[in-house]
């Protein structure tokens, strides 16, 4: 088993609301990736990283952002959550070499009502 | 970016083996085909990896012919427990853009 962690693993909370989806990981692993999923379609990068003090934007413009302070943790924030950002945030890692394998985390729904 | 193509769903038996094709015509040299499953309300998880020929793990077989433009996923004997979505991937993995698709939703029938 991928030693990925994220919490909360559901959080529902109201229109306006600062929330931040905590990623951990303890594998060393220097790339780190934040994807959207609605239930039942595909999977969108939104955030990924290189390493510490790296990050970009993936494909899916989205409002959150992120950080990388340290290599195993990479939170996502919402400064001001609505209901369009409900959805499943998954967050994985892997190795910075090619032909690596992205390990992913069980995932945090978010409810925004 | 190579586009992967792969069919939305499929049937099959338990006991059956099941192949998934996915097509990736534009897939550049420095590309690898990956393979990931997915089950209801929790992330992907990595199946196998290839460039070309055959792979073979304990889960699964990836056949991939010589002009790589396609790939084929093999499930020996699946049971109702490999259904689950399956995407295909193509990317030289150093590239962080890695377009997950759509997928191809495998249901196994008792």
């Amino acid at each position: 088993e991928a030693d990925i962690y994220q919490t909360p693993r559901y959080l529902v909370i109201g229109t306006g609301k600062k929330i931040t989806l905590e990623c951990s990981q303890t594998m060393g692993h220097d790339k780190m990736y934040w994807y959207q999923q609605d239930p039942g379609m595909e999977l969108h990068l939104i955030h990924y990283s290189y390493g510490v003090n790296s990050t970009e934007k993936g494909d899916l413009s989205s409002e959150s952002t992120v950080s990388r302070i340290r290599t195993e943790h990479f939170p996502l924030t919402l400064e001001s959550a609505r209901p369009s950002h409900t959805s499943q945030y998954l967050c994985a890692s892997s190795e910075f070499k090619d032909r690596d394998e992205q390990y992913f985390g069980p995932g945090t729904r978010l409810t925004v009502t | 970016l190579a586009k992967t193509t792969q069919p939305i769903s499929m049937d099959s038996y338990e006991g059956q083996e099941v192949n998934i094709t996915c097509s990736h015509n534009n897939i550049a040299t420095n590309d690898y085909i990956t393979w990931y499953q997915q089950f209801p309300s929790q992330g992907p998880r990595f199946i196998i990896q290839g460039y070309k020929t055959k792979v073979t793990n304990e889960v699964a077989s990836l056949f991939i012919p010589a002009d790589r433009k396609s790939s084929t996923l093999s499930l020996p004997r699946v049971s109702l427990s490999d259904t689950a979505v399956y995407y295909c991937l193509v990317g030289d993995m150093v590239d962080d853009k890695i377009i997950f698709g759509k997928g191809t939703r495998l249901h196994i029938l008792p």
